[in-house]
């Protein structure tokens, strides 16, 4: 298994650009979310989905959208990108919501300027 | 909702010292609580975690952490650190029947020989 894959590793934008981070499992979980990181802040949960067709919004969604079209893939596209924007971003999945573990995956490093 | 505070942003200790890093949440509901681990330049991973049962709780590497339900607490302890384990510490915490985990700040430790 390849576990949480994440597309790609780094990324430089300008502000007002878009893109689209790439996020897949192969573990046939359920449950996706997208996480970013940023210094003194830890995780901040930003878009979830609890299966296929199904998502909702976390803690800051605001400039971010996500679709689930399979159980695979969970895409988080940014419309116009912000240096406000800049962090790293985790991709994470899990059998279900609650107490199951998540894995993540390794990690897109942002940088909007 | 809920939420959790790391009281402590970094932790330096020498290297066999003991380590405690500490961990409070707020809940309105009964929760599930999560140690992850993020070694520098990875994503994170489990550690440990209480769901219900004993509140005393172990990962394979030594590592503890105990439930307190009345001090809403849930601190992380190590009798003997070694070099391998400096990295970022989160806790992390889930409402039961609830969709979304929700991290706190992280705690950076860094073992000194």
């Amino acid at each position: 298994n390849a576990g949480v894959t994440q597309t790609p590793k780094f990324q430089v934008l300008k502000t007002g650009q878009s893109m689209t981070l790439q996020c897949a499992q192969d573990m046939n979980h359920e449950y996706m979310s997208w996480y970013r990181q940023d210094p003194g802040m830890g995780l901040r949960l930003i878009h979830y989905s609890v299966g296929a067709g199904i998502t909702d919004q976390g803690e800051v969604p605001n400039g971010y959208n996500v679709s689930r079209s399979t159980t695979e893939d969970f895409p988080l596209r940014l419309l116009s990108a912000a240096p406000s924007q800049t962090s790293v971003y985790f991709c994470a999945s899990s059998y279900q919501a609650g107490p199951y573990e998540q894995y993540f995956g390794p990690g897109t490093r942002l940088t909007v300027t | 909702a809920q939420s959790v505070t790391q009281l402590d942003s970094q932790v330096p200790v020498f290297e066999e010292a003991p380590v405690e890093l500490r961990c409070n949440y707020s809940s309105s509901v009964s929760v599930y609580l999560f140690w992850y681990v993020q070694y520098p330049n990875q994503g994170l991973q489990l550690l440990l975690k209480y769901l219900s049962g004993s509140t005393l709780v172990e990962s394979i590497n030594g590592f503890e952490a105990e439930f307190n339900k009345s001090q809403t607490s849930f601190h992380l302890r190590k009798p003997s650190v070694h070099i391998s384990d400096t990295a970022e510490y989160f806790c992390a915490v889930s409402g039961k029947g609830a969709q979304k985990l929700v991290f706190g700040q992280g705690t950076r430790l860094t073992i000194n020989p």
